[in-house]
């Protein structure tokens, strides 16, 4: 009965490949979220989705894209894999984007 | 532009040893400010939400307040099981948009 759950936990790729982590929410929540946290353990949002509107952003690299198929879900994709994009990757949801946010366990990237 | 900084970077504490951990923060147009608890391999979890000065919430031997510039959490004889890093982040902006996260207090609490 997780609320906030990740897919896959770990993840270890070559550089210029093509990724995908998969989150989903049962809470309800109407915004979800995703976040990085480097190897300092800073956690910056990349972006937010509510009831369908995205809202991106702009220090983020367009090789990332998010998607959401449905309320529940919101997919990462991303594309031509870089060194620099070695982070955990933290999903999150909330009521709505003024409500405290619950996060997933994140998924761990690494890029050889 | 929007900016969290936390204070210590790491605090270590004998059990039993109060303490407090400060979060600043210079934004424009503050909607809430917002603590969680993160334990290593985990997702941050939501400790509270304050949303104006003077404001103060209690959970267990947890206290945080917050003034127009920043916000404590107080820890009251603190256990082992309280170890963990302390996150502190802000909305803000006309609509919210902007959601900023400080760099954490890492606690130690020693038994």
């Amino acid at each position: 009965d997780t609320a906030v759950s990740q897919t896959p936990k770990y993840l270890v790729t070559q550089m210029g490949n093509d990724k995908s982590i998969k989150c989903e929410q049962n809470l309800g929540h109407d915004t979800m979220y995703w976040y990085k946290q480097d190897s300092k353990k800073f956690l910056k949002i990349m972006f937010s989705y509510n009831n369908k509107e995205l809202i991106i952003n702009e220090t983020v690299p367009n090789r990332f894209s998010p998607k959401s198929p449905d309320k529940a879900h919101l997919n990462l994709h991303i594309n031509s894999l870089e060194l620099g994009d070695s982070a955990v990757y933290f999903c999150a949801s909330s009521q709505d984007k003024e409500q405290p946010q619950h996060f997933g366990d994140g998924t761990r990237l690494s890029i050889l | 532009e929007d900016q969290v900084t936390q204070s210590p970077e790491a605090l270590r504490l004998q059990e039993g040893e109060s303490s407090s951990l400060n979060c600043s923060y210079t934004v424009s147009g503050l909607r809430g400010l917002f603590w969680y608890r993160q334990d290593p391999g985990k997702g941050p979890e939501f400790l509270f939400t304050l949303y104006s000065a003077g404001e103060e919430k209690e959970k267990e031997r947890l206290k945080a307040t917050l003034t127009k510039k920043e916000s404590f959490l107080h820890i009251t004889a603190p256990k082992p099981e309280d170890s963990a890093t302390y996150l502190c982040a802000v909305q803000a902006g006309n609509y919210g948009q902007n959601f900023v996260f400080g760099p954490g207090t890492r606690l130690s609490v020693l038994p």
